[in-house]
C-alpha cells in the first residue's frame, strides 16, 4: 500500500552541489508531477509528464531537469544548487486524464548553504 | 492565469464548532476542484473533488461545494475534532490534459479540545 514514495526524506547541501530526487508510484499512474513548496506560497509545478518518456516544464522549471525512463519513476535533478532551492519537494501521481485526484508523497526537505 | 485564493489564512476553534472554509479562484473555466489536508511534515490527501458539472460533494463530516460563476468553493467541516487540526488546501484544475493544479496557500485549522 505504498503509493508515491520519495527518497531522501532530508538532505542538507552545499551551493553548487548536485543531487537527484527520487520519485516511485506502484499505482500504473501515467502522469506525475514535481512541485515545490514554499513558506507563504502555494505549491508550484516545477516539471511533469505525462507518460513514460515525456516530460515538459512547468511554472518553475529553471535550475531543474528531469527524466522519466520508466513508466513508475520520475526523477528530479539539481545541476548546481543554489540557495533559492532551499524548499519541500512534492512529487504527485495521476491516473491519467479526467477527474482523478492527484497523490502526493511525504516530500522531500532540501536545505542548500 | 489562474489564481487561487483561500481565506481564512488561519483558524482557531474549539471541539464541536461547524467551520467554514473559503476558497476563491478567478478563471471560471475550470474541470474539477480539490480539497487537499496537509498534516505536519507530511505531503498532501485528497479529500473531495468537485467535478465543474458538478455543485458538491460530500464525505463524512466534509461537505464542499462549488459555484463557478462566482468564482468561489467552500470546505464545510461539520463537529470539528482535535483531529481536524491540520492545513487545508484549495486546488484547480483548468481542464488541460496535463491535469495541472492551481493551489491557493491553504488555511491552517487548529481545533482544540
Amino acid at each position: 500500500n505504498a503509493g508515491v514514495t520519495q527518497t531522501p526524506k532530508f538532505r542538507v547541501l552545499k551551493t553548487g552541489q548536485s543531487m537527484t530526487l527520487l520519485c516511485a508510484q506502484d499505482m500504473n499512474h501515467e502522469y506525475m508531477y514535481w512541485y515545490r513548496q514554499d513558506p507563504g506560497m502555494g505549491l508550484r509545478l516545477i516539471h511533469y509528464s505525462v507518460g513514460e518518456g515525456t516530460t515538459a516544464k512547468g511554472e518553475v522549471p529553471d535550475g531543474y531537469n528531469v527524466s522519466r525512463l520508466k513508466k513508475q519513476n520520475f526523477l528530479l535533478g539539481l545541476e548546481s544548487a543554489a540557495p533559492s532551492q532551499t524548499s519541500v519537494y512534492f512529487c504527485a501521481s495521476k491516473k491519467g486524464q479526467g477527474d482523478q485526484p492527484q497523490h502526493f508523497g511525504d516530500g522531500t526537505r532540501l536545505s542548500i548553504l | 492565469k489562474q489564481e487561487v485564493t483561500q481565506i481564512p489564512a488561519a483558524l482557531s476553534v474549539p471541539e464541536g464548532e461547524n467551520l467554514v472554509l473559503n476558497c476563491s479562484f478567478t478563471d471560471s473555466a475550470i474541470y474539477n476542484l480539490q480539497w487537499f489536508r496537509q498534516d505536519p511534515g507530511k505531503g498532501l490527501t485528497s479529500l473531495l473533488l468537485i467535478q465543474s458539472s458538478q455543485r458538491e460533494q460530500t464525505s463524512g463530516r466534509l461537505n464542499a461545494s462549488l459555484d463557478k460563476s462566482s468564482g468561489r468553493s467552500t470546505l464545510y467541516i461539520a463537529a470539528s475534532q482535535p483531529g481536524d487540526s491540520a492545513t487545508y488546501l484549495c486546488a484547480v484544475d483548468r481542464g488541460s490534459t496535463l491535469g495541472r493544479l492551481y493551489f491557493g496557500r491553504g488555511t491552517q485549522l487548529t481545533v482544540w479540545p
